[in-house]
């Protein structure tokens, strides 16, 4: 079975700094999605990026892009210019035969 | 667009009960799914669906049951809660899904959640 490991469960940035959230994965597969979900306070899941795995360019959306690292099975995701509404618990999830999830990390943004 | 809605938002239920929790999306997405979030553990897929009349287990489907007769609604049972059931609830939805097993593909779209509690 696919597992996801983020070994970060909390992190903290100062506002308009750069934090980098790590995630791997391990999964025999070689076609499947990456993504980054956001959950703040209100519970609500957000996605915030996605990445294909037969995609080599990083995915990017505004300030947030990801350093996917196919071989290492590596999948960061980096918050450039943090604001307050960023924080929330992210997390990464892999979905290939299935859909499996990390445990999160927990982001808080200091003013 | 309403998106996915679910309802309740917050329940409490005694051991032996039984209750519906109820989602249901507008976008016309076939790929449905339930999952469950716990302290310090992501979210794990329960049920899912790749159409009416469609449904299958996911990592933890045991005291569960689902069904789908229509695009729009994806109902989970809980026939006899268990403290064990205690969780956060969530329902979501998405275009698409992969030709192998229980995943989507593309952006899923997540209900607000229902707060469950087992005593």
């Amino acid at each position: 079975a696919q597992t996801v490991t983020q070994s970060q469960p909390e992190m903290s940035v100062q506002e308009a700094e750069t934090v980098t959230l790590s995630c791997t994965y391990d999964t025999s597969e070689s076609n499947y999605y990456l993504f980054w979900y956001k959950q703040p306070p209100s519970r609500q899941m957000i996605l915030v990026i996605r990445q294909e795995a037969y995609k080599q360019q990083n995915a990017t959306e505004n300030r947030f892009s990801v350093n996917f690292q196919k071989a290492a099975k590596s999948f960061s995701l980096k918050i450039s210019d943090s604001q307050l509404g960023d924080t929330a618990m992210y997390f990464c999830a892999f979905t290939g035969n299935d859909m499996r999830f990390g445990a999160g990390t927990r982001l808080t943004v200091k003013p | 667009n309403a998106g996915v809605t679910q309802t309740p938002k917050f329940q409490v239920l005694k051991t032996g009960q039984s209750m519906t929790l109820q989602c249901a999306q507008d976008m016309n997405h076939e790929y449905m799914s339930w999952y469950r979030q716990d302290p310090g553990m992501g979210l794990r897929l329960i049920h899912y669906s790749v159409g009416a009349g469609i449904t299958d287990q996911g990592e933890v489907p045991n005291g569960y049951n689902v069904s789908r007769s229509t695009t729009e609604d994806f109902p989970l049972r809980l026939l006899s809660a268990a403290p064990s059931q205690t969780s956060v609830y969530f329902c979501a939805s998405s275009y698409s899904y992969g030709l192998a097993g229980a995943s989507s593909t593309d952006t899923q779209y997540f209900g607000p959640g229902t707060r469950l509690t087992v005593l």
